[in-house]
């Protein structure tokens, strides 16, 4: 198994362009979610899903979307960059929630917004 | 709403113990933990769930106390390797949120 794979590993954008973070998983986990952590701040939840097609909203949603077409892949996409959404974006993926699964992590992808 | 961790930042010599505590305001199914070294991505460490058993991973253990929504990470005896910022996430009924971290420095 691969786990939780994510690309780019690091991107540089410019103030209004858009672009997608892939994150896929290979586990058959339902459950998959993006954090973003900024210095100080931990990891605060941007959007989250429990299956396919059943997305909803975290902490920090505003300048993001995402859809779950498929069991394996979560993108996020940005849809017009600003220098705030610059960042580390984590996705992590788990059984299910709710009921005490591990959450396992991609590696990140390092985000900066010029 | 994140849940609240404290203390912020710890430095201790290697060999000393530390706790690292975490509360929330909201009904909680399980608290986790987690630890990341600079540059990676966050490793679990371990799971307590609601109505479980105090855990432990190597010389590293924690408690649940439900009534209190809170969680509290015990390092004994501390090794240079327990360095990292350490995570505790609250898990609800569908969302898993994360502290803001402590960071751990343990020195020689």
């Amino acid at each position: 198994n691969a786990g939780v794979t994510q690309t780019p590993k690091f991107q540089v954008l410019k103030t209004g362009q858009s672009m997608t973070l892939q994150c896929a998983q290979d586990m058959n986990h339902e459950y998959m979610s993006w954090y973003r952590q900024d210095p100080g701040m931990g990891l605060r939840l941007i959007h989250y899903s429990v299956g396919a097609g059943i997305t909803d909203q975290g902490e920090v949603p505003n300048g993001y979307n995402v859809s779950r077409s498929t069991t394996e892949d979560f993108p996020l996409r940005l849809l017009s960059a600003a220098p705030s959404q610059t960042s580390v974006y984590f996705c992590a993926s788990s059984l299910t929630t709710g009921k005490g699964e591990t959450q396992y992590f991609g590696p990140g992808t390092r985000l900066l917004v010029l | 709403q994140q849940p609240v961790q404290s203390p912020q930042a710890v430095i201790l010599r290697e060999g000393e113990d530390a706790v690292i505590n975490c509360s929330s305001s909201k009904a909680l199914y399980s608290v986790h933990w987690y630890r990341q070294k600079h540059g990676e991505a966050p490793v679990f460490l371990m799971i307590l769930l609601k109505g479980g058993e105090q855990m432990r991973h190597e010389k590293i253990s924690a408690s649940f106390n439900e009534k209190k929504q809170q969680s509290s990470l015990y390092l004994t005896a501390s090794q240079l390797s327990y360095s990292g910022t350490y995570f505790c996430g609250t898990e609800g009924n569908n969302d898993m949120r994360f502290g803001a971290g402590t960071r751990l420095t343990v020195k020689p």
